[in-house]
């Protein structure tokens, strides 16, 4: 059973457009909800992460928006450049549990 | 860098064969996890260790096994080899100094098995 369902499985963005990509979940006990990028050949690093008691938070070209009526969340990159192209997962945890990770998106930057 | 180191990076192996990757986590962080990454599933959680012992399973078969030693360096063996075991193994860890959950991966060990 997936826990949290992420989309698209795959992005192509032009260099400069807004890539988005999303992710829902059902378990309303989650309470941290953090973004992974991973390049190729290298293992996931944290990237931003927000819990559930703000609904949006911005660090430089990322924006993570959360709505916790819908149970969603999402992943805006702005100004989407080459060098962003990576795999990007999604994840929730409630409390000192194990994380749940989405299955990733594989976002291409074209330049 | 993370600060995880992951050995070997890669690995070919026979269906049938049993391997060993192996993790050194960050310094001062006790726990380790593992998992496993391929094409069709993501990320999936394999287990954990704390400190030596085992916190948490996830989706591990009865063929893997794995320990944490004193030095908390972890071992991942995996055994009884079938062509689906073919997949990234990351081992990531996080410790008290680590914010809210953060998880360090390292950069994996590429099996793949023939």
């Amino acid at each position: 059973q997936q826990q949290v369902k992420q989309s698209p499985q795959s992005l192509i963005v032009q260099k400069g457009g807004i890539s988005i990509i999303n992710c829902a979940y059902e378990n309303t006990a989650f309470d941290y909800f953090p973004w992974y990028q991973q390049f190729p050949g290298k293992g996931p690093a944290l990237l931003i992460a927000i819990r559930p008691d703000v609904s949006e938070k911005k660090e430089g070209r990322f924006t993570i928006s959360f709505n916790k009526s819908a149970k969603q969340f999402s992943l805006h990159i702005m100004d989407s450049q080459p060098g962003d192209s990576a795999t990007y997962f999604c994840a929730a945890r409630e409390g000192s549990y194990i994380p749940t990770f989405g299955r990733g998106t594989s976002l291409i930057v074209h330049p | 860098d993370s600060g995880v180191t992951q050995t070997p990076k890669h690995l070919i192996t026979a269906t049938g064969q049993r391997v060993t990757l192996r993790c050194s986590p960050r310094s001062g962080d006790l726990s380790v996890y593992w998992y496993q990454q391929s094409l069709d599933q993501g990320l999936q959680f394999l287990i954990q260790y704390y400190n030596g012992e085992e916190r948490a399973k996830g989706n591990i078969l009865e063929r893997f096994s794995a320990q944490q030693f004193p030095d908390l360096h972890s071992e991942l063996n995996l055994s009884s080899l079938e062509l689906g075991d073919s997949a990234l193994y990351f081992c990531a860890s996080s410790g008290p100094g680590t914010s809210a959950g953060e998880l360090f991966f390292g950069e994996g060990s590429r099996l793949t098995v023939l």
